[in-house]
């Protein structure tokens, strides 16, 4: 069975501060997405990668797809309360139907 | 547009009640799934259709666990009997899977708060 460990668990923040949070696999990617879940509602998708290496940006989140496959990161550029959640990679596995969510990441900025 | 719907949102039972939790995916969807979260497990995934057809139920954590959907436009999961450690929040999500490399978007409902006493 395909893990993703995230870490940290728990970061608490002062706002304006940059912050990276981890996601490793035990096997190889098919694809990588990155969801957002902001308490009493579900998660919502940020984003997608799906080449080794691949960087996106989303205004102040950078994503990275890390060379082999195996792990991703989020970094996100002064921090700022709105980004409070619990930040969630999930990996679909190729040609199927099944998406299998990491452990989390517990992020509170304070203001 | 709708999302997907949840019902209820919030539910207390006592232990060994029957629970009936209820979707309605996004409309022209055509894969549905069932996730239970909890702080300790984080989200896990239970089964999940395509096209109205169960594919992969190996995460239904026991016989107590069923999830049906007669139709595109509806399932339901429920727990006969439930027991305290049912007390998660359930997610109902849908997508519409091409069968890309790419990945599908997941769209999730607000959730089911169900607690068993």
């Amino acid at each position: 069975t395909q893990l993703l460990e995230q870490s940290p668990q728990f970061l608490s923040i002062q706002e304006g501060e940059n912050l990276t949070v981890y996601c490793n696999s035990s096997s190889v990617f098919s694809s990588l997405q990155w969801y957002r879940q902001e308490p009493g509602e579900g998660p919502v998708l940020l984003v997608t990668v799906v080449t080794g290496g691949e960087v996106k940006k989303l205004k102040r989140l950078t994503f990275q797809f890390g060379d082999a496959r195996k792990d991703s990161s989020l970094h996100i550029t002064a921090a700022q309360p709105g980004d409070t959640g619990l930040y969630l990679c999930a990996e679909s596995t190729s040609g199927t139907y099944k998406y299998i969510f990491g452990t989390g990441t517990r992020l509170k900025v304070l203001a | 547009d709708a999302g997907v719907i949840q019902s209820p949102r919030h539910e207390v039972t006592e232990m060994g009640q029957e629970v009936t939790l209820r979707c309605k995916p996004i409309s022209g969807h055509n894969s549905l799934f069932w996730y239970r979260q909890t702080m300790m497990r984080g989200l896990e995934l239970l089964i999940y259709f395509n096209n109205n057809v169960p594919i992969d139920d190996s995460g239904m954590p026991e016989d107590r666990f069923s999830a049906k959907m007669p139709n595109a436009s509806f399932s339901t999961l429920k727990i006969q009997p439930s027991e305290p450690r049912d007390s998660a929040v359930y997610f109902c999500a849908s997508s519409l899977f091409t069968g890309g490399v790419s990945g599908n978007t997941i769209y999730f409902g607000e959730g089911s708060w169900l607690t068993v006493v």
